[in-house]
């Protein structure tokens, strides 16, 4: 079936880094944009950042422009987010998705890696 | 960058009762507007995208209208397991925003 499964997310200090995975199946994942979307506590769904199908083109929210990259490897069916100069404000529950072909909405998402940033 | 606001943030309904919850945008979104379902602990679950199409598995009884800057979310029979916040997205060039949520609660 489709799943995205998602990794790598922990506890990090102000200032650091952390790369977060999500592992794609049972779709060809080298047709499809695909998503970060994050949620902090008890709040509501931020997006974060789009790659195309092929890698081609990135686009960031404002909040983590400079600091977060997101990459692909189509030969491993896997989605990257590294995240960089992490504040405490990037604490969230991070989920990635996948683009409807018509790149309008997520059609299916990960069950999440939460993230904290904390000293 | 295009804001959305959802109304009411918190619907207090019962089983079998007729939900209606709304999304405004800042400017007009189009057609491009989503809807989603969200219940604790779990991930999002798209329901409606491109503003009145169901997607694949969602029951009869959710249905999205509307166009430009306002839109509408229908459950015309709450289910027990509807109960949940649901929120809606658009699509503006490169940027993706989602409102704030609406939490449809068991009254």
């Amino acid at each position: 079936q489709v799943q995205l499964v998602e990794s790598g997310g922990g506890v990090v200090q102000p200032g650091g880094s952390l790369r977060l995975s999500c592992a794609a199946s049972g779709f060809t994942f080298s047709s499809y944009g695909m998503h970060w979307v994050r949620q902090a506590p008890g709040k509501g769904l931020e997006w974060v950042a789009f790659i195309r199908y092929d890698g081609s083109n990135k686009y960031y929210a404002d909040s983590v422009k400079g600091r977060f990259t997101i990459s692909r490897d189509n030969s491993k069916n896997t989605l990257y987010l590294q995240m960089n100069s992490l504040r405490a404000e990037d604490t969230a529950v991070y989920y990635c998705a996948k683009a409807q072909i018509q790149l309008n909405a997520f059609d299916i998402w990960g069950q999440g890696t939460m993230v904290t940033v904390s000293s | 960058e295009i804001v959305l606001t959802q109304s009411p943030a918190t619907l207090s309904l019962s089983p079998g009762e007729r939900a209606t919850l709304s999304c405004r945008a800042s400017q007009s979104v189009s057609s491009y507007l989503a809807w989603y379902q969200q219940k604790p602990g779990q991930a999002p679950r798209l329901l409606i995208y491109d503003a009145s199409n169901r997607a694949t598995g969602i029951p009869a009884r959710f249905s999205g209208s509307g166009s430009g800057t306002d839109f509408t979310l229908t459950i015309s029979s709450l289910e027990p397991e509807d109960f949940a916040v649901y929120y809606c997205q658009q699509r503006s060039n490169w940027s993706w925003t989602f409102g704030q949520g609406t939490k449809v609660e068991i009254k």
